[in-house]
């Protein structure tokens, strides 16, 4: 199993720029889950799905937008892109909600 | 879900046990202890978790305390690949729908070598 896997590993974007970060994971796992990581803040919850068709909003869903049209896909997408979203971005996926989270190896996002 | 209270730093000499605290003195009878750690720029990993009783996997043992107010993670044999950030989290279990994780900001743990 790849586990989960995040695209692109790297990115800069200028500001007013729009991209998608894909996350995908080969488990089954029903729940998917993006997180930022800023320094010194831990990790924030933006958007998390529940299931193919649903998405939810966490901590910091602001500026950010995503769709789970197939189960092992979870997409994030930034309309238009703040130096306030320059962040690491990780993805995680979990079987159901209660059960211990399987992270991606994280999209560095650069903002200038 | 419960606050949880970690040391921000720790060392550690490679090859002895790494024995690291965390303080959950608000959890509720329903919310089980989780660790996670974070080595340099990876994504979070799961280590453990437990709800009263101790636990150990081939990773690591769980010792919780016997009121559950504190916990403590315990790495046997501590090697250089263990140098992470290791984050304390308590958290409800209760079947289906969406269960919050709160990630802190850990214990930054270093192997000396």
């Amino acid at each position: 199993n790849a586990g989960v896997t995040q695209t692109p590993k790297f990115r800069v974007l200028k500001t007013g720029q729009s991209m998608t970060l894909l996350c995908a994971q080969d488990m089954n796992h029903e729940y998917m889950y993006w997180y930022r990581q800023d320094p010194g803040m831990g990790l924030r919850l933006i958007h998390y799905s529940v299931g193919e068709g649903t998405t939810a909003k966490g901590e910091v869903p602001d500026g950010y937008n995503v769709s789970r049209l197939k189960k092992q896909n979870f997409l994030l997408g930034l309309e238009s892109a703040a130096p306030s979203q320059t962040s690491v971005y990780f993805c995680a996926s979990s079987y159901r909600g209660a059960y211990e989270q399987d992270f991606g190896p994280g999209t560095r996002l650069t903002v200038t | 879900d419960a606050k949880t209270t970690q040391p921000p730093s720790m060392d550690c000499a490679e090859g002895r046990a790494a024995n690291l605290p965390c303080n959950h003195s608000t959890i509720s009878g329903n919310e089980y202890v989780y660790w996670y750690r974070q080595i340099h720029s990876q994504g979070p990993q799961y280590i453990i978790h437990g709800l009263k009783n101790n636990e150990t996997n081939e990773m690591a043992s769980l010792i919780i305390t016997e009121d559950r107010k504190s916990s403590t993670l315990i790495l046997p044999h501590a090697t250089l690949r263990d140098t992470a950030v290791y984050y304390c989290i308590v958290r409800v279990v209760s079947g289906g729908g969406y269960q919050k994780v709160t990630f802190g900001t850990g214990t930054k743990l270093q192997v000396i070598p």
